[in-house]
């Protein structure tokens, strides 16, 4: 069965108004977790490590303000999409780590911005 | 910089014909080794994976692997394609020292004819 639940499976919203997409882990204790962002017959590109009790880590051109992160316990992971645009419409992947080695990802979640 | 290659975007194939997906990796260091399988809008699911040891993996749904060195390969296989595979093929690796990240190639789009 699904170890890392992730919600909603999609969501449709209006340009200007904020999404947030919950990564849960079912089974495991997550210190860290992994948002990954997919664009349409393209690979996954990891947008931030989530770090449980600490800031998120972003990666290079991935603009803090706008996808806000939040890992308040070990068991949930938060994205937020701030002032959503069309150009943000993607797919968002969580992931969860175990062991240092094999990661487990979330069903992923369609963002539509209209 | 290490980087994952997955050479073929598009491969199709006849139910019950042999499939072969290839994968190159350039890491310093053997990286561990991944194949992951993702239907259309859902995320990503583990079918085999390589940390040391017996070079031919074998993975679910029947896939194996088979880890090369002197290739930096890590192909995947199967003898006798389902209707069913048709999907998305994503080749992954990770170094091994902790808290690495998982690095994807490009993926590889599998269609498969009746």
């Amino acid at each position: 069965g699904a170890v890392v639940s992730q919600h909603p499976s999609w969501v449709i919203c209006k340009s200007g108004t904020s999404v947030k997409i919950e990564c849960r882990s079912l089974d495991f204790q997550a210190t860290t977790m992994f948002w990954y962002r997919q664009f349409p017959k393209q690979s996954l590109m990891l947008m931030a490590t989530s770090n449980e009790g600490s800031k998120a880590t972003y990666e290079q051109g991935v603009e803090k303000d706008k996808f806000l992160i939040n890992h308040a316990s070990l068991t949930l992971s938060t994205l937020t999409v701030t002032s959503a645009h069309p150009e943000d419409s993607s797919f968002y992947i969580c992931s969860q780590d175990r062991g240092n080695t094999e990661a487990f990802f979330g069903q992923g979640t369609r963002l539509t911005v209209v | 910089a290490q980087s994952v290659t997955q050479p073929d975007i598009h491969i199709t194939v006849s139910e019950g014909a042999s499939l072969e997906l290839r994968c190159n990796y350039s890491y310093g260091a053997t990286p561990y080794l991944f194949w992951y399988v993702q239907s259309p809008g859902q995320g990503l699911q583990l079918l085999l994976k390589y940390f040391s040891g017996d070079t031919l993996v074998q993975g679910i749904k029947g896939f194996e692997a088979e880890f090369k060195r002197s290739q930096s390969s890590f192909n995947l296989r199967k003898p006798s394609v389902h209707w069913s595979d048709a999907a998305e093929y994503f080749c992954a690796a990770r170094s091994t020292g902790t808290a690495s990240k998982l690095t994807f190639g490009t993926g590889t789009r599998l269609q498969v004819t009746l």
